[in-house]
């Protein structure tokens, strides 16, 4: 998986709780994305990173969701006041540069239960 | 708007026959397209993409593509699978930027 690297790999949260799901991109990547994959469904775009910038959120869900891939670190996708249905593989890819062109490679998912 | 549709949500087939996982694609611009496959409980590795030029797309572990514009398809197809081509399937696709679009997937299983 061209070195993404996501963690938790396994997050279990009750209701109400905040979830954290970090990742970090391959070295030289300046572009993050976040999908999410619910059972038995395909992976549905949430939202599009660079460096400090909120590039395409289109996919984020409105409340208790958020994304920031800061200038230091990894990027962090945030759940606030965690609910079932949130439950779901969480997985981070990046790029370089230069749009689809670019492959895109996926980190192995970060698998959030919610009890 | 990009769509993709994966019409097969799983496909049965013994080991060493061929298969074809189909794909179809639906755009008003420009696309590029993508197979990638995802092992239990793994993240996604790609297998192959098209971009432009030849339309016939070689991938990794024998697998190739056929981008057919008329048609809407891109196909996936390998004419011998093994055990452990097991895994799901999918489609993608992006109209040039960086933002992808799935297909629903397709679960391969491969039979002794």
């Amino acid at each position: 998986n061209a070195g993404v690297m996501q963690n938790p790999r396994h997050l279990v949260r009750r209701r109400g709780q905040e979830a954290r799901l970090r990742c970090s991109p391959v070295k030289g990547h300046s572009h993050v994305y976040w999908y999410r994959q619910l059972p038995e469904e395909g992976l549905k775009f949430m939202v599009y990173l660079q460096k400090e910038n909120i590039i395409d959120e289109s996919g984020m869900p409105k409340e208790r969701f958020s994304a920031e891939f800061p200038k230091e670190g990894p990027s962090i996708l945030r759940i606030q006041q965690v609910v079932r249905g949130d439950s779901a593989a969480y997985f981070c890819a990046s790029s370089p540069p230069g749009g689809a062109t670019n492959t895109i490679y996926f980190g192995e998912g970060s698998w959030l239960t919610v009890v | 708007a990009q769509s993709v549709t994966q019409l097969d949500s799983q496909v049965p087939v013994f080991e060493e026959a061929p298969v074809e996982l189909r794909c179809n694609y639906s755009s008003s611009v420009s696309v590029y397209l993508f197979w990638y496959v995802q092992y239990p409980n793994q993240g996604l590795q790609l297998l192959l993409k098209y971009l432009s030029g030849s339309t016939l797309v070689k991938g990794i572990n024998g697998f190739e593509a056929e981008f057919n514009k008329s048609q809407t398809s891109f196909h996936l197809r390998k004419p011998s699978v093994h055990i452990s081509d097991t895994a799901e399937y999918f489609c993608a696709s992006t109209g040039g930027g960086n933002k992808l679009t799935f297909g629903t997937g397709t679960q391969l299983k491969v039979e002794l």
